[in-house]
């Protein structure tokens, strides 16, 4: 399996709403990203996990929350969000110890917030 | 991490070989060049990276200058699929790759249309 899985695809969501955004993979990579993608814009790092803990925030908002609880999935939360959020958020892998420290991308997850 | 310049787009006809140059005079010796693309609607797709010797690979080739201020991708005969916008990022490899990662910043890309 050489995927990284995101769900849903597209999800329409209000500004007082809870949901959340998934992400696995399965090839034994132990870092873990999440992007965001505004259109016409290229990706921008949110968050970054290395073995299963948070090792980077980009200075990130709160009502964006993100969770690996095991080393095959990352998610995201999400609260209270701003029609500004709306865009398509990446989420990415890759090994560590390697070297070699090349990101496997997922399709997205194209957020509106109305 | 060294900044880079690219093109905000180009053409290229389908069969011939696409250039895609990228600027980043302030690379320090340590930094690889990373090329990612991403086609409409997916997610960012790695392609190749190097640190100073030219590389190749079953996707495309990359020609770094001696002095590593700037470097070429190259993809030798472009199809209609490689229409895309490509991304060239300069990172520094972690001191520790055991234990940290690559904070890959993407820049603006350049934006490549292959026309039949």
């Amino acid at each position: 399996d050489t995927e990284v899985t995101q769900t849903p695809k597209h999800l329409v969501m209000g500004m007082t709403n809870k949901k959340s955004l998934k992400c696995e993979q399965h090839m034994g990579h132990r870092a873990m990203y999440w992007y965001k993608q505004k259109a016409k814009k290229p990706p921008e790092l949110m968050f970054v996990y290395s073995y299963e803990k948070l090792s980077i925030n980009e200075s990130v908002p709160s009502r964006f929350s993100p969770e690996c609880p095991n080393s095959s999935l990352l998610n995201l939360h999400l609260h209270a969000l701003q029609p500004e959020d709306s865009a398509l958020y990446l989420c990415a892998s890759s090994p560590l110890g390697t070297g070699k420290n090349v990101l496997t991308f997922g399709a997205g997850s194209r957020l509106t917030v109305l | 991490d060294a900044k880079t310049t690219q093109p905000t787009s180009m053409d290229c006809a389908e069969g011939r070989a696409a250039n895609l140059p990228c600027n980043h005079s302030t690379i320090s010796g340590n930094e690889y060049v990373y090329w990612y693309r991403q086609i409409h609607s997916q997610g960012p797709q790695y392609i190749i990276h190097g640190l100073k010797n030219n590389e190749t690979n079953e996707m495309a080739s990359l020609i770094i200058t001696e002095d590593r201020k700037s470097s070429t991708l190259i993809l030798p005969h472009a199809t209609l699929r490689d229409t895309a916008v490509y991304y060239c990022i300069v990172r520094v490899r972690p001191r520790l790759p055991i234990y940290n990662t690559d904070k890959l910043i993407f820049g603006t890309g350049t934006r490549l249309q292959v026309f039949p």
